[in-house]
């Protein structure tokens, strides 16, 4: 167990909705990040968030956002959503930004039908 | 720009003794990592290395070379449980991906 926490595990959804991730970092972890891994897929990195910041933006789509709450906590938002969204979500944090290991959740299995 | 080269799949025999091999080129360099990642679950930290040599903890150990943009993660004493793909990332300095992933490499352990 690595202290990150995500939900919902799974989910499974139609084409054009729009769902929320939820990410809780380990205590006293400030950075979060958030990779999709498609079947058979490296893990693509898509946003990071530093102390409630915007830190760095990977190949993130327009219809994907994401927010870091005063909490810490995390929440990547999909919307009108397509099948090749399909994917595993993962969340890792870490305590600086730039040069410390992180540590990953255990995912959100994503399914669009 | 930022590419990880590492092996699609290996196998090796439960006992036995195995290497995976990693090459990188990134924007800056802060660190290489290896993680694990049995299918379908989170990517678990195996190992980090900064500076140029060999780090071993436990069965396995990993390797670095910067001035050749190369690392490899050796397993000994290999167990069925360590199927599962293993993933080289690099923490570049420059850029806008904290940390770069290979694709990683399956590993098969076979009686």
């Amino acid at each position: 167990d690595s202290g990150v926490t995500q939900t919902p595990k799974h989910l499974i959804t139609a084409t054009g909705q729009r769902v929320t991730l939820r990410c809780s970092p380990r205590s006293g972890d400030l950075s979060v990040y958030w990779y999709q891994q498609s079947l058979d897929q490296g893990l693509q990195f898509l946003i990071q968030y530093y102390n409630g910041e915007e830190r760095a933006k990977g190949n993130i789509l327009e219809r994907f956002s994401a927010q870091q709450f005063p909490d810490l906590h995390s929440e990547l938002n999909l919307s009108s959503l397509e099948l090749g969204d399909s994917a595993l979500y993962f969340c890792a944090s870490s305590v600086e930004p730039s040069t410390d290991t992180q540590y990953f959740g255990p995912g959100t299995r994503l399914t669009v039908l | 720009g930022q590419n990880i080269d590492q092996p699609t799949e290996m196998t090796a025999t439960e006992g036995a003794i195995v290497q995976i091999n990693c090459t990188y080129q990134t924007s800056g360099f802060n660190g290489l990592f290896w993680y694990q990642q049995h299918a379908g679950e989170a990517p678990t930290f195996l190992s980090y290395n900064v500076l140029d040599g060999l780090e071993e903890k436990g069965r396995f150990s990993s390797f670095l070379s910067r001035s050749k943009g190369y690392s490899y993660l050796l397993l000994k004493e290999l167990q069925m449980k360590d199927s599962a793909s293993y993933l080289c990332a690099v923490m570049a300095s420059r850029g806008n991906t904290p940390l770069v992933f290979g694709k990683g490499t399956r590993l098969s352990v076979i009686a």
